[in-house]
């Protein structure tokens, strides 16, 4: 299947700080992206959906100026968590659609970012 | 609100047997569906695809649709310990944008 990177795997930060995400289509274009929050025991939240260009559209509740997503390459998307509270801590994880395999229907996951802020 | 159902569980089978897990969906223009595979602590992984009506296989996977009931399944045959995980059923279709929408998964639990 369609391969999705993401950076870093884990990550600890103090509270009140920024921490950059990375989310990488490794072997297609990525049209669209996504970012997914997920608790312990809980199930996937979607917070956002990007297309390569264009500002993300945010799901209801989730703040738009503390998340903040660029899609910057039909490769490429970044999530910055700003001014992170414990919280925040949480796993994040991206996934990615595009047109590999004629399929522009199928999302691929990248392996998720554990974010812990003390 | 576009719904995809799933039961919680968890699901429990003996190594070898077939499991069987369902899902239903709300939204009758729905086109893709899929089924995910989450280990826990991991993110998810995709296992099949299916679009029309009828039976997918892959290997030991079988996906199974029935757009008139709004209802998908996945059996997985010869059920190993390594399968104990949480399934997720996903539902797509056009709603100004191609979207699709997570279950919150079943957890299954092979016994060896």
């Amino acid at each position: 299947g369609a391969v999705v990177s993401q950076h870093p795997s884990w990550v600890i930060c103090k509270s009140g700080t920024s921490v950059k995400i990375e989310c990488r289509s490794l072997d297609f274009q990525a049209t669209t992206m996504f970012w997914y929050r997920q608790f312990p025991k809980q199930s996937l939240m979607l917070m956002a959906t990007s297309n390569e260009g264009s500002k993300a559209t945010y799901e209801q509740g989730v703040e738009k100026d503390k998340f903040l997503i660029n899609h910057a390459s039909l490769t490429l998307s970044t999530l910055t968590v700003t001014s992170a509270h414990p919280e925040d801590s949480s796993f994040y994880i991206c996934s990615a659609r595009g047109g590999r395999t004629g399929s522009s229907y199928e999302q691929y996951f990248g392996p998720g970012t554990r974010l812990t802020v003390t | 609100q576009k719904e995809v159902e799933q039961n919680s569980g968890p699901l429990s089978v003996p190594e070898g047997a077939i499991a069987s897990l369902n899902c239903t969906y709300s939204d009758r223009g729905s086109q893709s569906f899929f089924w995910y595979r989450q280990y826990s602590g991991k993110s998810p992984e995709l296992i099949m695809s299916i679009y029309s009506n009828g039976d997918k296989e892959d290997g030991r996977f079988t996906a199974q649709l029935n757009k008139a009931s709004q209802y998908v399944s996945l059996l997985i045959r010869d059920s190993q310990p390594s399968d104990s995980a949480t399934y997720l059923c996903a539902v797509g279709g056009y709603t100004g944008g191609f979207k699709t929408i997570f279950g919150a998964g079943t957890r299954l639990f092979v016994k060896a």
